[in-house]
C-alpha cells in the first residue's frame, strides 16, 4: 500500500526549532516530488514548497521562503520540514503530499502533523 | 488572496445539485495546466476528488463531475447527499510564480 506516514504531534514554545517528518513506503520513493501544505486553524490548504527526492530539487513558495527549511533523506524514504525558530503563528496543521510531477494532482496525502507554538 | 478563487461557502438541499467555481488567470488555467479538486472533511487530510479537470479517481461516485473552459473550472455535486458536507478546495500550477502548485481558498458545502 502506497502511504506517506508522518511524525506526531508537537507543542513547542515561540523561538524553538522543530524539524517534522514524512515517510513514504510502498512506492518508489525518489521518483517522486513531496510538497509541504499548510492548514491554519479554520483556514484554506497553503502551498509552502516541494522537493524531488531523486536528487533533492527544492522550491519554495514566495510566502514560505526563508521561513522554512524542506529537505530529505532518501536512503530512508524521508522528507523533512524544519522550523530554526518558531513563532506562535506557525500554529498549524502541516501535511505532505506526493506529487508526480508539479502540475499533477496529489493522489497521497500524510495524516497530517499538527504543531502547537505557544508560550 | 488566494491565486485561484472559489466562492466561501455553497449550500443545497438533499437531492439537488450545487456547483462550485474556481477561478484563475492567463498564468494558470488559461495557459492550459489542468486542475483538480479535492475534499476535506474536518479533521482529515484532503482527499483526491477530480483530477485532469474532469477525471473521477477510482471509488469516487460519478455524481461528481468536474468541467474547465477558459480560465475558470467548477465542480458539480449531483443528488447531495449529507456526507457531502466538506469544504472543497481547487488546485493547479501557475506558471508566474516561484513556487507554482496555487490552490483555491476553499468552498464550504453546506447541506441543508
Amino acid at each position: 500500500e502506497v502511504q506517506l506516514v508522518q511524525s506526531g504531534a508537537e507543542v513547542k514554545k515561540p523561538g524553538e526549532s522543530l524539524r517534522i517528518s514524512c515517510k513514504g513506503s510502498g512506492y518508489s520513493f525518489t521518483t517522486y516530488w513531496i510538497a509541504w501544505v499548510r492548514q491554519m486553524p479554520g483556514k484554506g490548504l497553503e502551498w509552502m514548497g516541494i522537493i524531488y527526492l531523486g536528487d533533492s530539487d527544492t522550491i519554495y513558495s514566495p510566502s514560505f521562503q526563508g521561513q522554512v527549511t524542506i529537505s530529505a533523506d532518501k536512503s530512508i524514504s524521508t522528507a523533512y520540514l524544519q522550523w530554526s525558530s518558531l513563532k506562535a503563528s506557525d500554529t498549524a496543521m502541516y501535511y505532505c503530499a506526493r506529487h508526480e510531477t508539479l502540475s499533477a494532482p496529489v493522489a497521497v496525502w500524510g495524516q497530517g502533523t499538527t504543531v502547537t507554538v505557544s508560550s | 488572496q488566494s491565486v485561484l478563487t472559489q466562492p466561501p461557502s455553497v449550500s443545497g438541499a438533499p437531492g439537488q445539485r450545487v456547483t462550485i467555481s474556481c477561478t484563475g488567470s492567463s498564468s494558470n488555467l488559461g495557459t492550459g495546466y489542468d486542475v483538480h479538486w479535492y475534499k476535506q472533511l474536518p479533521g482529515t487530510a484532503p482527499k483526491l476528488l477530480i483530477s485532469g479537470n474532469s477525471n473521477r479517481p477510482s471509488g469516487v461516485p460519478d455524481r461528481f463531475s468536474g468541467s474547465k473552459s477558459g480560465t475558470s473550472a467548477s465542480l458539480a455535486i449531483t443528488g447531495l447527499q449529507a456526507e457531502d458536507e466538506a469544504d472543497y478546495y481547487c488546485q493547479s500550477y501557475d506558471s508566474s510564480l516561484s513556487g507554482n502548485v496555487v490552490f483555491g481558498g476553499g468552498t464550504k458545502l453546506t447541506v441543508l
